[in-house]
């Protein structure tokens, strides 16, 4: 194990529907992460938290809404998802990330999460 | 355009062959290059991290190379088993050690009994 954790491991929902995945990271870290991993597409990275702030969000629709409790936890919040949303969902951690005039930057290696694989009916 | 590219996108391979996958990068300036092994329904393990001085390095039955030259990065494995059946994804980090991450499309690796 990584020391990630993500809750489900298997989601399926309606467009309709309102959930929440769960992240969950041991390893003191103070960067977090969500990746959207499609199939034969490269990861895509969604949100960046660093010490609990919002420091990236790449053009994610405002159907996602990530949450960042404290340094620990991170959660991504879904409410009237398309069918095209159905993908692997990752969580990452690392020990830092410093934000730099221009964007986030990331720094050390990240320690991925198990995935919540996610279909959207 | 920062780019990863990896080939062949899918491989099949006997129980106790070798092969290769590549990873070619237009990323620049180049920081460093990551191998990750990818099972089936987990997230992706760091293999091996390639910098710019290094040429070679090895993690059991794992050997990564860099051509920092030529930007291209290849991960060779030996003496197949059926547990290296996976994605294998490469990843180039782009201008420092804080620099942002490119990510392959990975290859899919099947090592058949």
């Amino acid at each position: 194990e990584t020391g990630v954790t993500q809750t489900p491991r298997h989601l399926v929902m309606g467009m309709t529907n309102k959930k929440s995945l769960k992240c969950e990271q041991h390893l003191g870290h103070n960067a977090m992460y969500w990746y959207k991993q499609s199939a034969k597409k490269p990861l895509e990275l969604m949100f960046v938290y660093n010490f609990k702030e919002q420091t990236e969000n790449n053009s994610v629709p405002s159907r996602f809404s990530p949450e960042c409790p404290n340094s620990s936890h991170l959660f991504l919040h879904l409410h009237t998802l398309q069918p095209e949303d159905s993908a692997l969902y990752l969580c990452a951690s690392s020990q830092d990330s410093v934000f730099l005039a221009g964007g986030a930057r990331f720094s050390y290696e990240q320690y991925f999460g198990p995935g919540t694989r996610l279909t959207v009916t | 355009k920062n780019q990863v590219e990896q080939s062949p996108q899918s491989l099949i391979i006997l129980e106790g062959k070798n092969c290769t996958l590549q990873c070619n990068y237009t990323v620049s300036p180049f920081s460093n290059l990551r191998w990750y092994k990818q099972d089936t329904g987990r997230g992706p393990v760091s293999l091996t991290i390639m910098t710019f001085s290094e040429n070679t390095k090895s993690n059991g039955r794992y050997t990564a190379t860099l051509d920092a030259d030529t930007k291209q990065s290849s991960l060779h494995i030996t003496a197949s088993q059926l547990s290296d059946s996976a994605s294998y994804i490469c990843v180039v980090r782009r201008g420092s050690t804080l620099g942002r991450l490119y990510f392959g499309r990975g290859t899919q690796l099947t090592v058949w009994p």
